[in-house]
């Protein structure tokens, strides 16, 4: 079974640029996670997806964050503009189902800004 | 608002010894816990999990207890290896599917 597929695995970005990562979750799993994983800090929850649509985007900064997952499939997370402060591992997770489903990790998308 | 927590930035212990590391959470809705483990430069993988209709999970070297009335679970790892050295997160879920993060405990076996 293949993994969590994510790219690219490294971009370095001048602040105010913008960025984009891409996302294929594990076959069959309906729950995309995007997580965002300061130096130093367990991962945080940008945005759940059931299927294609959103389940809990509270701590998403929507004035420069967004993310979609056209067909239920792959996903796509965008900064614009991206700041300093955004510089961190972006994870993206998939699961099947509550409650004995783990969450499957990508090997993330580190992103430096300067 | 740090639903799950792990007071130890960082455990060293002697090979072939135990390592034990602790995680406690707030939200008495959270009922499925879960360990990782991460490698610098890769994703976290998943260890070991257990269900709050449970108090004890083994798997190997791995073993997961879980005290409902405390909000608290720890990760036995016995005997530790070297190769166990790395950052170890807990986290949990409740009904929406969502998973919370401790901040992690970097654990070193030293040979």
């Amino acid at each position: 079974e293949a993994g969590v597929a994510q790219s690219p695995r490294y971009k370095i970005i001048e602040k105010r640029q913008s960025v984009a990562f891409w996302c294929n979750p594990i076959s069959g799993h309906a729950t995309l996670y995007w997580y965002q994983q300061i130096l130093g800090q367990g991962p945080k929850l940008l945005i759940q997806f059931q299927n294609n649509g959103v389940v809990d985007d509270s701590q998403l900064p929507k004035d420069r964050f967004s993310a979609e997952r056209l067909k239920g499939v792959d996903s796509t997370l965008k900064i614009q503009p991206a700041k300093l402060e955004d510089s961190a591992v972006y994870l993206c997770a998939s699961t099947r189902e509550h409650p004995t489903g783990e969450l499957f990790f990508g090997e993330g998308s580190r992103l430096t800004v300067l | 608002d740090q639903q799950v927590k792990q007071n130890s930035p960082s455990l060293s212990v002697q090979e072939g010894r135990i390592s034990i590391l602790n995680c406690d959470y707030t939200n008495s809705m959270f009922d499925y816990f879960l360990w990782y483990k991460k490698y610098p430069a890769e994703g976290p993988t998943f260890l070991i999990s257990i269900s709050s209709i449970k108090d004890k999970n083994e798997d190997g070297r791995f073993t997961v207890f879980l005290n409902k009335s405390a909000k608290h679970l720890s990760l036995h790892i016995v005997p530790s290896q070297p190769g166990d050295s790395a950052v170890y997160f807990c986290a949990a879920s409740g009904p929406g599917n969502q998973f919370y993060f401790g901040t992690g405990t970097s654990l070193t076996v030293i040979p």
